[in-house]
């Protein structure tokens, strides 16, 4: 079956500091790649859709410069939490998707904490 | 967007026992997914209904689909305590050049071994 990578599992690390968390689609090519957070018992909330080759499409209220996507191949979205405070702790996942009649595939979550 | 709403919000049952969870949503769709999360993990895929089929079989899942009330169910027979998870229904909608899914806030669902 189709795998998704994430990687790191979990990052502790001090305010202020960028983290990259990348998401790589193993045994397919992803048109699309989704990035989500979860905060404790919360649902996972849509951040940004992610298109090889474009400029992410983020949701309302999230901060494009907080949050940089890049999505350089059909394998590969990475997102980068930039000068990380203690309220962007939270678990986010990616999923990677291949088109409308196709489930998403997901990563296994990057728990992230800010110290 | 729209999200699916997942009914009941929590349900604890014993092993052995069946499992129904529903959902609702509210515009018309291409078909509807639902996905198991266990705890601190990510999602996995268990079921893609599309919108011309009324019901779909994996295992000891069962899927209903009806379009006219705009729901559907998820049926898990002879539960185990490894079907511990939150389930989500995700009914897919056309965003940003692609197909999102909005998550709703699942069924908890605890078997008691």
């Amino acid at each position: 079956g189709a795998v998704v990578s994430q990687h790191p599992s979990r990052v502790i690390c001090k305010s202020g500091t960028s983290v990259k968390i990348e998401c790589r689609s193993l045994d397919f090519q992803a048109t699309t790649m989704f990035w989500y957070r979860q905060f404790p018992k919360q649902s996972l909330m849509l951040m940004a859709t992610s298109n090889e080759g474009s400029k992410a499409t983020y949701e309302q209220g999230v901060e494009k410069d907080k949050f940089l996507i890049n999505h350089a191949s059909l394998t590969l979205s990475t997102l980068t939490v930039t000068s990380a405070h203690p309220e962007d702790s939270s678990f986010y996942i990616c999923s990677a998707g291949t088109g409308s009649n196709q489930p998403q595939h997901f990563g296994d979550g990057t728990r992230l904490s800010i110290l | 967007s729209q999200q699916g709403e997942e009914d009941p919000q929590a349900l604890s049952i014993q092993e052995g026992e069946n499992a129904t969870m529903n959902c609702s949503y509210k515009t018309s769709i291409n078909n509807l997914q639902w996905y198991r999360q266990n705890s601190g993990r990510g999602l996995v895929h268990l079921i893609l209904i599309r919108s011309n089929e009324r019901e779909k079989h994996s295992g000891r899942l069962r899927v209903t689909l009806d379009t006219s009330k705009k729901s559907s169910s998820l049926l898990i027979t002879a539960s185990r305590a490894a079907d511990t998870a939150s389930y989500f229904c995700a009914p897919p909608y056309s965003g940003a050049g692609s197909y999102q899914l909005t998550f709703g806030k699942g069924t908890k669902l605890s078997v008691i071994p």
